[in-house]
């Protein structure tokens, strides 16, 4: 059984369109995460929720809007994508207190 | 200051070397550590958690010290297979966040 998935796992859109992505863990933890990695392999927190609600919102740009339906769905709805926007995109989720991070396969996203 | 730091690498060591990565952080109210390995493409999967007494899982052996803030990896007979991108993980006891370090890189020669 896959513990955290995301899907698409490949992505790729011009510049201006709108796209989500979706993660669902069935860990039972009540912590998600998303994670940006750009070329230089750099594993950077965009969000991060817990229970549904938000706790960690770094310096990200208004156009990613994080989405949180219950506490095993987090989505990531990106508007008018730019080019910088290119990189993977990981979900992860971890039980609150203890435990490490689990971490989906990636979204590959490619902006043109 | 970055929370997480560790050499880049690369470190590329001959089959059977034993070869060591160092970390440090910033924040001295971290509270858990991590060793994770990634595969080019794949994502990050958890190697190791780091105590404050050490620790050992096969050929690889984790230290803690953290009047230094500092964490090390050592992996003792390398393999092939061993060949990956290792990040030092920290978690901080607020706000359940994880803080990445940039990855060391090994390549195992044969």
């Amino acid at each position: 059984d896959t513990a955290v998935s995301q899907t698409p796992k490949y992505l790729v859109t011009q510049m201006g369109n709108d796209k989500s992505i979706k993660c669902e863990q069935n860990l039972g933890h009540d912590t998600m995460y998303w994670y940006k990695q750009d070329s230089k392999k750099f594993l950077k927190i965009m969000f991060s929720y817990n229970n549904k609600e938000l706790i960690i919102n770094e310096t990200v740009p208004n156009r990613f809007s994080p989405k949180s339906p219950d506490k095993a769905h987090l989505n990531l709805h990106i508007n008018s994508l730019e080019l910088g926007d290119s990189a993977v995109y990981f979900c992860a989720s971890s039980q609150q207190v203890t435990g490490e991070l689990f971490f989906g396969e990636g979204s590959r996203l490619t902006v043109l | 200051r970055k929370e997480v730091e560790q050499d880049p690498g690369p470190f590329n060591v001959p089959e059977g070397a034993t070869v060591a990565f160092n970390c440090t952080y910033s924040n001295s109210a971290s509270q858990s550590f991590f060793w994770y390995r990634q595969d080019c493409r794949k994502e990050p999967k958890l190697l190791m958690s780091v105590y404050s007494s050490g620790n050992e899982d096969g050929r690889f052996t984790a230290q803690l010290n953290r009047a230094s803030q500092y964490i090390s990896l050592l992996i003792r007979d390398s393999k092939l297979s061993d060949s990956a991108t290792y990040l030092c993980v920290v978690r901080t006891n607020t706000g359940n966040q994880f803080y990445f370090g940039t990855g060391t890189s090994l390549t195992v020669i044969p």
